[in-house]
């Protein structure tokens, strides 16, 4: 089975730009979390996806915004680039039934300049 | 709110030693917990993970983990390190309704001496 895939790896973006950045889950993974990590604060969680839906969300601001598509795959989105928001960006999905055993992707790099 | 702690951030082994790292949680219901291994540039991999039963777990790559109840501890343990096992590790702790429940530890580095 195919594993978690993201796209695109690596990004460079400017103050103020927004981006999109998209993640496909695991065949038969309908719950899809997306995670920022920096060396600063760690692996952080934004929000998870389940059904179309947003189920959970973490504690960052409206910049930050997701969505999922009927087949399970999810983008997010940062408006307004800040030079903060350099970071990798995981995304992870879960199987049916185990929402807290998550298989990750490789991530994608943002660099905001 | 529920926490993890890792106390080192830096661990060095040299190749065929064993491997000890140490996590603390808290967390007020019975937690699951997991560790994950993150290669440079790559994405986390799930090693182990304990829901319930047997307090001794087996995981990939020769890796298994103790959960104590009393000392709110799950440590990962490796009976003899390869230099490919040096990466960055992570233990995390959650419950089945996940969300921002999810917590990851701050990470310990490994380093393998050749």
């Amino acid at each position: 089975k195919a594993g978690v895939t993201q796209t695109p790896r690596y990004l460079i973006k400017t103050r103020g730009q927004q981006v999109t950045l998209s993640c496909s889950p695991i065949s038969g993974h309908r719950s899809v979390s997306w995670y920022q990590q920096t060396p600063g604060q760690g692996l952080q969680f934004l929000f998870e996806y389940f059904s179309e839906t947003q189920r959970n969300k973490g504690n960052f601001p409206g910049r930050f915004s997701g969505r999922q598509f009927s087949n399970s795959r999810s983008e997010m989105n940062v408006s307004t680039l800040e030079l903060g928001d350099s970071a990798l960006y995981l995304c992870a999905s879960s199987p049916p039934g185990q929402a807290s055993t998550q298989y990750f992707g490789p991530g994608t790099r943002l660099l905001v300049l | 709110a529920q926490s993890v702690t890792q106390p080192d951030i830096h661990i060095t082994v040299s190749e065929g030693a064993s491997l000890e790292l140490r996590c603390n949680y808290s967390y007020g219901a019975t937690p699951y917990l997991f560790w994950y291994v993150q290669s440079p540039g790559q994405g986390l991999q799930l090693l182990l993970k304990y829901f319930s039963g047997d307090t001794l777990v087996q995981g990939i790559k020769g890796f298994e983990a103790e959960f104590k109840r009393s000392q709110s501890s799950f440590n990962l343990r490796k009976p003899s390190v390869h230099w490919s096992d040096a990466a960055e590790y992570f233990c995390a702790v959650g419950n089945d309704n996940y969300g921002q429940n999810f917590v990851f530890g701050p990470g310990t580095r490994l380093s393998v001496l050749p």
